[in-house]
């Protein structure tokens, strides 16, 4: 069973400049959520999809945006990036929206650094 | 809003000591999940155990169990018999029961930093 992969793992930009991050879902999840983790804080969350719609979004602003694709992977697109960008995304799959467990499962991964 | 508070920045265990990592809740709702994960070095989280608001029994897996009071809004964690692989961030967090609210996300404390002495 393969797990949730991202890339890339590391990353730099410049403000102003946009970015793409991808992810591939854990097989047979079809449901994937994407989460900003600052430099010592918890993961906080930016939005979920599930089947190609986003369906749940926090609390962040239209310059971040995503995709899901019919094969369940997902883009985190992010325009305009300013300093406080600088994060690790992590991207997170489950089996199905609305499942029970509420366990999600993480990759490892993108740290964006915004100079 | 919900919001998860974990006051323990960092903790230090003696190796095969036991351990408890703190974390409160704020919530109006009933019925929700509350979670501890484990982020290691590598980055990736990883769940190590979860609890169902309308169980009164606490959740327990193997060296882990936690202490779940509903009504103090309080949701602390019990690792026994530390091991040097326990070494991680370890953050807490909610998710609402309610149709849909998956597609809240979860909310996470900030973390307590386990350092494991050998």
């Amino acid at each position: 069973e393969t797990g949730v992969t991202q890339s890339p793992t590391h990353l730099i930009k410049t403000r102003g400049q946009q970015v793409t991050l991808r992810c591939s879902s854990q097989s047979g999840h079809n449901t994937v959520s994407w989460y900003q983790q600052a430099l010592g804080q918890g993961p906080q969350f930016i939005f979920q999809y599930y089947r190609e719609e986003e369906n749940g979004r926090g609390n962040f602003p239209p310059r971040f945006s995503g995709l899901q694709f019919p094969n369940y992977s997902s883009e985190l697109n992010v325009n305009a990036l300013e300093l406080d960008d600088s994060a690790l995304y992590l991207c997170a799959s489950s089996p199905f929206a609305g499942d029970d467990t509420g366990e999600l499962f993480f990759g490892e991964g993108s740290r964006l650094t915004v100079l | 809003a919900q919001t998860v508070t974990q006051s323990q920045p960092e903790m230090s265990v003696q190796e095969a000591e036991t351990v408890t990592l703190s974390c409160t809740y704020d919530t109006s709702e009933s019925d929700y999940y509350l979670f501890w994960y484990k982020q290691p070095p590598s980055r990736q989280m990883i769940l190590v155990i979860r609890q169902e608001a309308y169980k009164q029994q606490n959740a327990t897996e193997n060296r882990f169990s936690v202490n779940f009071q509903k009504a103090a809004k309080s949701f602390s964690l019990k690792i026994s018999d530390s091991q040097l692989g326990d070494a991680a961030m370890y953050f807490c967090a909610y998710r609402s029961a309610r149709s849909g609210g998956g597609a809240d996300g979860l909310t996470f404390g900030k973390g307590t930093h386990l350092i494991i002495q050998p």
